[in-house]
């Protein structure tokens, strides 16, 4: 099958601090990622898609410049949450779309508290 | 319009009875592809099924079966001998061969196996 990790799984930190969170696909390549979020009892909203080796492509009325996406290889996708408020608190999940399988895979998400 | 429906918030069956969740989808891209994903309580997105617009059968695997009426642009995911394990969420998901890798998906059924 197809293994995405994402890691942390939980992070809990004060408002203000950047928090990274890294999404590796571990046993295919991917050209495309994908960010998402996730409120409780909510469908999965798409932040940006993450494409290697150029700038992600920000969903309307996501900030880029508070959600860091970084596609430098690969295997890896990073999203950082640059100076996280109480309001950025949420679900995140990674996918990586694998080519052939046509398919996007999923991390099992990063749950981040903002006190 | 929205490009996937699922009407049912929330579904009961009995512990190994069947049952059938809902999509609907929408597009006049003649080249699509459909997807089912499960979401326990832990967060995690897992693949389930894959149905291609140009596949002439329905999608199977294992205890999962996708019922593919094309006319109908309905894709609804059947469940055969419900496990109490079985008791997630449920989304329902669209990729558009023009509009490159990304993903639409459903709001979701929320299914629960009753023993």
């Amino acid at each position: 099958g197809a293994v995405v990790s994402q890691h942390p799984s939980w992070v809990i930190c004060k408002s203000g601090t950047s928090v990274k969170i890294e999404c590796r696909s571990l046993d295919f390549q991917a050209t495309t990622m994908f960010w998402y979020r996730q409120f409780p009892k909510q469908s999965l909203m798409l932040m940006a898609t993450s494409n290697e080796g150029s700038k992600a492509t920000y969903e309307q009325g996501v900030e880029k410049d508070k959600f860091l996406i970084n596609h430098a290889s690969l295997t890896l996708s990073t999203l950082t949450v640059t100076s996280a408020h109480p309001e950025d608190s949420s679900f995140y999940i990674c996918s990586a779309f694998r080519t052939g399988k046509e398919t996007q895979y999923f991390g099992p998400g990063t749950r981040l508290l903002v006190l | 319009a929205q490009k996937i429906t699922q009407t049912q918030p929330g579904m009961f069956v009995q512990e190994k009875e069947a049952v059938t969740l809902d999509c609907t989808y929408d597009t006049s891209d003649p080249s699509y592809g459909l997807f089912w994903y499960k979401q326990p309580s832990s967060g995690e997105m897992i693949f389930l099924i894959y149905q291609g617009s140009y596949d002439q059968q329905n999608a199977t695997e294992g205890r999962y079966s996708l019922n593919f009426q094309k006319a109908r642009k309905s894709a609804n995911l059947v469940i055969s001998a419900s496990q109490l394990g079985d008791s997630a969420m449920y989304f329902c998901a669209m990729r558009e061969e023009g509009t490159g890798n990304q993903f639409y998906f459903g709001t979701g059924t929320s299914l629960t196996v009753i023993p």
